[in-house]
């Protein structure tokens, strides 16, 4: 069984671009999570969808949006990326929306110069 | 609201010995408790979890946690680590019974074990 998929696994962007970020959850999941993970903060929530909605979203400026497809697949976008974005973003996926079992997947590194 | 305090931001320990890293929790409702494992370059991987019944739990690769609920505390052990043990170690909480089931993670403890 395939774990959760995260592309690209690297990326470097300027300031002020654009970068989107995707996820395949594992089969069968419905729920997926975004986080943050930096040296000074830790990890932080972004948000989560179930079956296509959003159903939960952490303290980010409105330049971090999502969305989740009818396959359960969801990608993450940023927009006018800062240096402050340059961190670890992790994916996890749940069976139901409770996240008691959650999958990570690997990450993507985004640097921003 | 909730939070996680992780006591400890590194833990050296020599192989074999045993070790113990510290999670407390801050909630005003009651949680599930977790445990993941991040190695370098990689995701989080869950070592156990609380949701009911017996407050010692085990998990994966020998670790054990005992939740203790009037001391809001979630401390992972292991009796006798070993080099490949090496990594970064996060305790987290979900909130129940409302409508946040996101992960609230404490801020990690790297676990360096020496040989």
């Amino acid at each position: 069984k395939a774990g959760v998929t995260q592309t690209p696994r690297y990326l470097i962007k300027t300031r002020g671009q654009q970068v989107t970020l995707s996820c395949s959850p594992i089969s069968g999941h419905r729920s997926v999570s975004w986080y943050q993970q930096t040296p000074g903060q830790g990890l932080q929530f972004l948000f989560e969808y179930f079956s296509e909605t959003q159903r939960n979203k952490g303290n980010f400026p409105g330049r971090f949006s999502g969305r989740q497809f009818s396959n359960s697949r969801s990608e993450m976008n940023v927009s006018t990326l800062e240096l402050g974005d340059s961190a670890l973003y992790l994916c996890a996926s749940s069976f139901n929306n409770l996240n008691t079992e959650a999958f990570f997947g690997q990450g993507t590194r985004l640097t921003v110069v | 609201a909730q939070s996680v305090t992780q006591l400890d931001s590194q833990v050296p320990v020599f192989e074999e010995a045993p070790v113990e890293l510290r999670c407390n929790y801050s909630s005003s409702v009651s949680v599930y408790l977790f445990w993941y494992v991040q190695y370098p370059n990689q995701g989080l991987q869950l070592l156990l979890k609380y949701l009911s019944g017996s407050t010692l739990v085990k998990g994966i690769n020998g670790f054990e946690a005992e939740f203790n609920k009037s001391q809001t505390s979630f401390h992972l052990r292991k009796p006798s680590v070993h080099i490949s043990d090496t990594a970064e170690y996060f305790c987290a909480v979900i909130p129940y019974g409302g409508s946040q089931g996101n992960l609230i993670f404490g801020k990690g403890t790297k676990l360096s074990v020496k040989p």
